[in-house]
């Protein structure tokens, strides 16, 4: 496609619900990142994809998040049991470089916005 | 690891007048410095970037900013700036040989008429 796209745009849970949250990155980029951003803050890293394989999970908040990719390209983003304090957009990014390289120019999309109430 | 220091949450400029947006960084490593900008309801874009090289680095929308070492600085100017550059402006860096981005908690840039 042309750039990242990430569905839904926004999304309202009550408190204990799970959510899934889907990203569809540029074709072909071998890289794949989610980053959460808070109100007023920067995007702050989640988990990071290189095709298929979860190299790097670190940001994730809690056992709650979980992320795949199963085929390489398609990404979501689960959160079970959903609490206030998971209100926050959530960002996908996509490169075409192997993560590293100079070239590593993020794209991202318009993000979710997820409200718990 | 690294960090960011974005040093204003909020910068109010009046249009056709410069402005400086000030980034702070730290790190143990080398970094690759990066600006983005997202304007409301959309994803961040990429404004420049400085991986080596010459220290002055120009972007898009008529932004450049310099990269100094010595004072583990990367503040981005713009010399007469529009209404329509009304936005979130972030500072972002990454390790060399690393691929976790680093963000700053951003500025607001506000420019009136």
């Amino acid at each position: 496609g042309a750039g990242v796209s990430q569905s839904p745009r926004y999304k309202v849970a009550k408190r204990g619900q799970d959510v899934a949250l889907r990203c569809d990155p540029i074709s072909g980029h071998v890289s794949l990142f989610w980053y959460q951003q808070a109100l007023g803050q920067g995007p702050e890293f989640l988990t990071y994809f290189q095709n298929e394989a979860q190299l790097d999970k670190s940001g994730l908040p809690s056992d709650r998040f979980f992320a795949e990719r199963p085929e390489g390209s398609v990404s979501t983003l689960k959160i079970q049991r959903t609490q206030q304090e998971d209100s926050a957009v959530y960002l996908c990014a996509s490169s075409s470089g192997g993560g590293t390289s100079t070239e590593e120019t993020q794209y991202f999309g318009p993000g979710t916005r997820l409200l718990v109430l | 690891a690294q960090s960011v220091t974005q040093l204003d949450s909020q910068v109010p400029v009046f249009e056709e007048a410069p402005v400086e947006l000030r980034c702070n960084y730290s790190s143990s490593v080398s970094v690759y410095l990066f600006w983005y900008v997202q304007y409301p309801n959309q994803g961040l874009q990429l404004l420049l970037k400085y991986l080596s090289g010459s220290t002055l680095v120009k972007g898009i929308n008529g932004f450049e900013a310099e990269f100094n070492k010595s004072q583990t600085s990367f503040h981005l100017r713009k010399p007469s700036v529009h209404i329509s550059d009304t936005a979130e402006y972030f500072c972002a860096v990454r390790g060399t040989g690393g691929f976790k981005t680093i963000f700053g908690a951003g500025t607001r840039l506000f420019v009136k008429a």
